[in-house]
């Protein structure tokens, strides 16, 4: 079946450090990817996706390239701030799946000190 | 507008008693689902509906019910709560417009059983 593994937290960084979180991927076909954000006491927010084989989602300055040949989905940053404080999580939705059903990673905690 | 709301925002049972989450989405949306959230395991999927009258398996269904009677709302049941059940359960729905239209999340029902 599907799933989706990704780097253990918390990672805590200084503002305007270099965020990577890394997300690889075991599914059939070709599946579609996603990173969602949970800010504390929320629900979870599409950040970025990607549909296709080196596709580069971004948004709110993170970026995620979809590569296949590594089975990796990584999320990046180049300066976070203490309000990217947050929970991420990878997904992803197989090409086979009904009702656009996603699989989720652990999720990895990332805490921005001033 | 209010997208995906759930009710209530915590609650606290004994064990064996029943109760039923509320789930209702205002934007038109065909499937929903109902996850658990566990610390370092992500969203597991627990039960879905692709439309008014339908419910899915998830992963982890065993111990819940569902019901669909109206498009805009999914009502997750407990029937005799257990302690294993102490989550948080966050709904979800999403169009079918396309297999790669993003799931929209409520803010979350804290549920802890004693």
């Amino acid at each position: 079946g599907n799933s989706v593994t990704q780097m253990e937290g918390p990672v805590t960084l200084s503002e305007e450090a270099f965020l990577t979180i890394n997300c690889t991927y075991t599914a059939t076909g070709y599946p579609s990817l996603f990173w969602y954000v949970q800010y504390p006491g929320e629900g979870l927010q599409l950040l970025l996706k990607a549909t296709k084989a080196d596709d580069k989602g971004s948004n709110k300055g993170f970026e995620a390239t979809y590569r296949k040949e590594t089975t990796s989905f990584h999320l990046e940053k180049g300066s976070v701030q203490v309000s990217d404080s947050a929970v991420y999580f990878c997904a992803l939705r197989g090409s086979e799946a009904a009702g656009n059903k996603l699989t989720f990673g652990g999720g990895t905690r990332v805490l921005v000190k001033p | 507008n209010a997208g995906v709301t759930q009710t209530p925002k915590f609650r606290v049972l004994k064990t064996g008693q029943s109760m039923t989450l509320l789930c209702a989405q205002d934007m038109n949306h065909e499937y929903m689902y109902w996850y658990r959230q566990d610390p370092g395991m992500g969203l597991r999927l627990i039960h879905y509906s692709v439309g008014e009258g339908t419910t899915a398996k998830g992963e982890v269904p065993d111990g819940y019910n569902v019901s669909r009677l109206k498009k805009q709302n999914f009502l997750l049941g407990l029937e005799s709560a257990a302690p294993s059940q102490t989550s948080v359960y966050f709904c979800a729905s999403s169009s079918t417009g396309g297999y790669n239209q993003p799931q929209h999340f409520g803010d979350g029902t804290r549920l802890s059983i004693l």
